[in-house]
């Protein structure tokens, strides 16, 4: 299996432009979660799905950001206009709810934003 | 609200010694704890996964274990090596009703020949 793959790897924007950072989960894995790092605030969960339905978006720090996940294969996390402060890593993870207590996510490789 | 914190933020050893890493929790309310690698410019990769009714995991050289209770978890790394060079990290699931987890800043290990 690829395990988790995102893309793209690298972007570097302007501020005020729109970004969009896709993903795609493990085949088979009905939980996918986007997650946001930076040195400031650690690992942050941004959004959660379930069986393709937003189940937590608590994360989602404004309306700037926004996530959708169109069939169990893909998922996009889309900023809108971003800022110079969405300079981050972002994470994607998914995981099979075999139950509770072992669930294990795996994550995908990251993409490296920066705003400017 | 869960909390978690790692102690030390960072660790600088010779290879070859054993040493441990501390996670502590705030909220004894959890479905598991787990410990994940993240190499530099990398993505994280877990390393052990312990429920809560557990009170150990091994892996090869990793043992890690979980004393709910009191809220802390160690992973011990025996005889370690330069490749265990990384940052590690312990998460906790078990808010929100679902595996949502909650990362502690990570623990950043140079393991030096």
């Amino acid at each position: 299996d690829a395990g988790v793959i995102q893309s793209p790897r690298h972007e570097v924007t302007e501020m005020g432009q729109e970004v969009t950072l896709r993903c795609k989960p493990i085949s088979g894995h009905n939980s996918l979660f986007w997650y946001r790092q930076t040195m400031m605030r650690g690992l942050e969960l941004l959004i959660y799905f379930n069986n393709n339905v937003p189940i937590d978006d608590s994360g989602m720090p404004e309306d700037r950001f926004s996530a959708k996940m169109p069939n169990a294969s893909f998922s996009t996390l889309k900023i809108q206009p971003s800022e110079p402060r969405d300079s981050a890593v972002y994470f994607c993870a998914s995981s099979s709810r075999q139950g509770f207590g072992t669930d294990t996510q795996y994550f995908g490789p990251g993409t490296r934003l920066t705003v400017l | 609200k869960q909390e978690v914190t790692q102690i030390p933020a960072a660790l600088s050893v010779p290879e070859g010694e054993n040493l441990v890493l501390n996670c502590s929790f705030t909220d004894s309310a959890i479905y598991n704890l787990q410990w994940f690698r993240q190499d530099p410019g990398k993505g994280l990769t877990s390393l052990l996964l312990i429920q809560s009714s557990q009170r150990e995991q091994t892996s090869g050289r990793l043992n890690a274990s979980l004393d709910k209770s009191s809220g802390r978890s160690t992973l011990y790394i025996a005889a370690s090596q330069p490749g265990d060079s990384a940052t590690y990290l312990c998460a906790v699931s078990g808010a929100g009703g679902y595996n949502k987890l909650i990362f502690g800043a990570g623990t950043r290990l140079a393991v030096h020949p």
